[in-house]
């Protein structure tokens, strides 16, 4: 199985900051990397599939890029509403996996 | 707008059975491939399996804490999804999304996630 491993854990920023989340693959996974965004009690919410590419409706303050074997999810002004937990997931073989989350609080 | 909605959670017993139902709406059901991912108390996201369109032979694909116990099918006149769930255990217990595949680039990609039915197993 192919392992997607999130770094940080879980950080602290303000409204306004530049925030980075970064997911490596335990193997090459191409371009099928997707992020998705979770607030408590809610279901996810999809932000971006191959790599760099917008769901309909998300923020242009999101992205997506990669550097090597190094996917990252870059939010440029953060905004009171982005305070939540990040997954990235692998869909280039089976089993799809998960990253284990990165919880995004407000300083 | 696309719409998700599952039922059919609850409270099953260790060994115990329960179907899981989603029905979709906006959008051309039978076009799609759907997923089932699953979320335990408190932890991260974990597929479950996937079930292709008729185009692909209604095909599907299982994770492997699943797999000979769980079986997704669907009913595209419905717009129905459908899980399965034989033989469950504890650790079974989870919030279960229904999640649509994105069509504009292969392999397909999740967008729309359904709002979760619980599945509680406990004795």
């Amino acid at each position: 199985d192919i392992q997607m491993t999130q770094s940080p854990s879980s950080l602290s920023a303000s409204v306004g900051d530049r925030v980075t989340i970064t997911c490596r693959a335990s193997q090459a996974i191409s371009n099928c990397l997707a992020w998705f965004q979770q607030k408590p009690g809610e279901a996810p919410k999809s932000l971006i599939y191959e790599v760099s590419s917008l769901q309909s409706g998300v923020p242009s303050r999101f992205s997506g890029s990669v550097s090597e074997t190094d996917f990252t999810l870059t939010i440029s002004s953060l905004q009171p509403e982005d305070f939540a937990t990040y997954y990235c997931q692998q869909y280039k073989s089976y089993p799809i996996t998960f990253g284990q989350g990165s919880r995004l609080d407000i300083k | 707008e696309v719409q998700l909605v599952e039922s059919g959670g609850g409270l099953v017993q260790p060994g115990g059975s329960l179907r899981l139902s989603c029905v979709a709406s906006a959008f051309t059901f039978s076009d799609h491939y759907m997923d089932w991912v699953r979320q335990a108390p408190g932890k991260g996201l974990e597929w479950v399996g996937r079930l292709r369109n008729k185009a692909n032979s209604y095909t599907s694909e299982y994770a492997a804490s699943v797999k000979g116990r769980f079986t997704i099918s669907r009913d595209d006149s419905r717009n129905s999804l459908y899980l399965q769930m034989n033989n469950l255990k504890t650790e079974d217990t989870a919030v279960y999304y229904c999640v649509r595949l994105g069509l504009k680039t292969t392999p397909y990609y999740c967008d729309y996630w359904g709002q979760g039915t619980l599945v509680t197993v406990s004795s």
